[in-house]
């Protein structure tokens, strides 16, 4: 069974850091690309982030590009988001996803992590 | 980035009732569409790709349809367990983008 367990969420102030991991499970982690979404309370869904299988090549959201950065440690079986320079503009539940194709749709979700930015 | 619109925002519909989704593209998809399903304080749970591929669980009472840049989300026989709000996706090019949602409830 396909598992995406997202960890590293809570209250950060505006312009700190923050990183989320995912530890994924169920699958050969390294024959995916991986990505992460994101859901502003009572919002819609943004894709955040998109990894390749050994992590030489990411995408980027422009409303996230140049501040976060998406990584992975294929022997660990784990997804990371390094966020730097929050805004409360980036306050929602972030979700780990398995893309499915490129450009990805996602067949498997994670429960998601509340990052909540505020001062 | 490619504009997905959904329509309507909202419905309340009966049991058994027959659900018809609206997602309009602001261009040429050419079928890469995905429709997701997300139940209050939950994930979203992938139903349908490729425009009308249902995925592997999914009951058959959902399907979807279209091309170019219409496309329709259908649920048969309206079952409670069925609201949720419903998301359009394409997945064409990057970005990949969503519609803003559908909220479907029992009326």
């Amino acid at each position: 069974e396909v598992q995406l367990v997202e960890s590293g969420g809570g209250l950060v102030q505006p312009g700190r850091s923050m990183k989320l991991s995912c530890a994924a499970s169920g699958f050969t982690f390294s024959d995916y690309y991986m990505a992460w979404v994101r859901q502003a309370p009572k919002k819609g869904l943004e894709w955040v982030a998109s990894i390749s299988y050994e992590g030489s090549s990411t995408y980027y959201g422009d409303s996230v590009k140049g501040r976060f950065t998406i990584s992975r440690d294929n022997a660990k079986s784990t997804l990371y988001l390094q966020m730097n320079s929050l805004r409360s503009e980036d306050t929602a539940t972030y979700y780990c996803a398995r893309p499915n194709w490129e450009p990805p749709y996602f067949d498997y979700w994670g429960q998601g992590v509340m990052v909540t930015v505020s001062s | 980035d490619i504009r997905m619109t959904q329509s309507p925002a909202s419905l309340s519909a009966s049991l058994g009732e027959t659900v018809n989704i609206e997602c309009l593209a602001s261009e040429d998809i050419y079928s890469d569409l995905a429709w997701y399903q997300q139940k209050p304080g939950k994930s979203p749970q992938l139903l349908i790709y490729n425009a009308n591929s249902l995925q592997n669980g999914v009951p058959s009472r959902f399907s979807g349809s279209g091309s170019g840049t219409q496309y329709s989300l259908k649920i048969n026989s309206l079952q409670s367990e069925d609201v949720a709000t419903y998301f359009c996706q394409q997945y064409n090019n990057y970005p990949p983008t969503f519609g803003a949602g559908t909220k479907l409830e029992l009326k």
